[in-house]
């Protein structure tokens, strides 16, 4: 059990244009949704924290006009990222919790390419 | 947020030993440490968790020390084997409710 998706696991994009990833909780209700940006070789930084039927709260320096995050239901959230840029380029991860519960439960991962 | 772990150093250790990978943590007001495994292309999985009312927590083939004295993790891995060539991450959470960030990890190279 908990078993977090992410689609698409690559997206290549031209720069100026919007790309949204999507991350789902397969088989449990994730009332906190995590995402988090890793670029090659470094740490995941976490960018914001999605609670269901909420604004998400972002980490301090990210945009959150750029990097536009929906909790929509306790099992999907969704991470747009506009008007992409070549530095955007970069593995983003997404992660789930349940309610009342410290554990995160991570998706594979989306590489984002910029050209 | 924080940082944790100020370095990425890789450890490359022969299959069958063991492995230290260690980890520094700068927030004093942080209670719960989780040890992440990152494989390439991959989501983080976890490891093995301490809280902060503990200096010692053992799984299978793994441990986790924790010296809060010097903001301090590791992690030993017992019998290392190939599998476990990874990039191992230690991440922190105070008074947060199950907000985590990440140090800067460790690459695990696992000679045969």
């Amino acid at each position: 059990g908990a078993v977090v998706s992410q689609h698409p696991s690559r997206v290549i994009c031209k720069s100026g244009t919007s790309v949204k990833i999507e991350c789902r909780s397969l088989d449990f209700q994730a009332t906190t949704m995590f995402w988090y940006r890793q670029f090659p070789k470094q740490s995941l930084m976490l960018m914001a924290t999605s609670n269901e039927g909420s604004k998400a709260t972002y980490e301090q320096g990210v945009e959150k006009d750029k990097f536009l995050i929906n909790h929509a239901s306790l099992t999907l959230s969704t991470l747009t990222v506009t008007s992409a840029h070549p530095e955007d380029s970069s593995f983003y991860i997404c992660s789930a919790s349940r309610s009342s519960s410290y554990e995160q439960y991570f998706g594979p991962g989306t590489r984002l390419t910029v050209t | 947020g924080e940082s944790v772990g100020l370095h990425l150093p890789t450890l490359s250790v022969q299959e069958g030993d063991n492995s230290i990978i260690n980890c520094a943590y700068s927030n004093s007001a942080s209670d719960y440490f989780i040890w992440y495994k990152q494989e390439s292309g991959k989501g983080p999985q976890f490891i093995i968790d301490i809280r902060s009312n503990m200096d010692k927590r053992q799984g299978q083939r793994v441990t986790v020390l924790l010296n809060k004295t010097v903001k301090h993790l590791s992690l030993q891995i017992a019998a290392t084997q190939p599998g476990d060539s990874a990039v191992y991450f230690c991440a922190e959470n105070w008074n947060n409710f199950n907000k985590f960030y990440f140090g800067s990890g460790t690459k695990l190279n696992v000679k045969p």
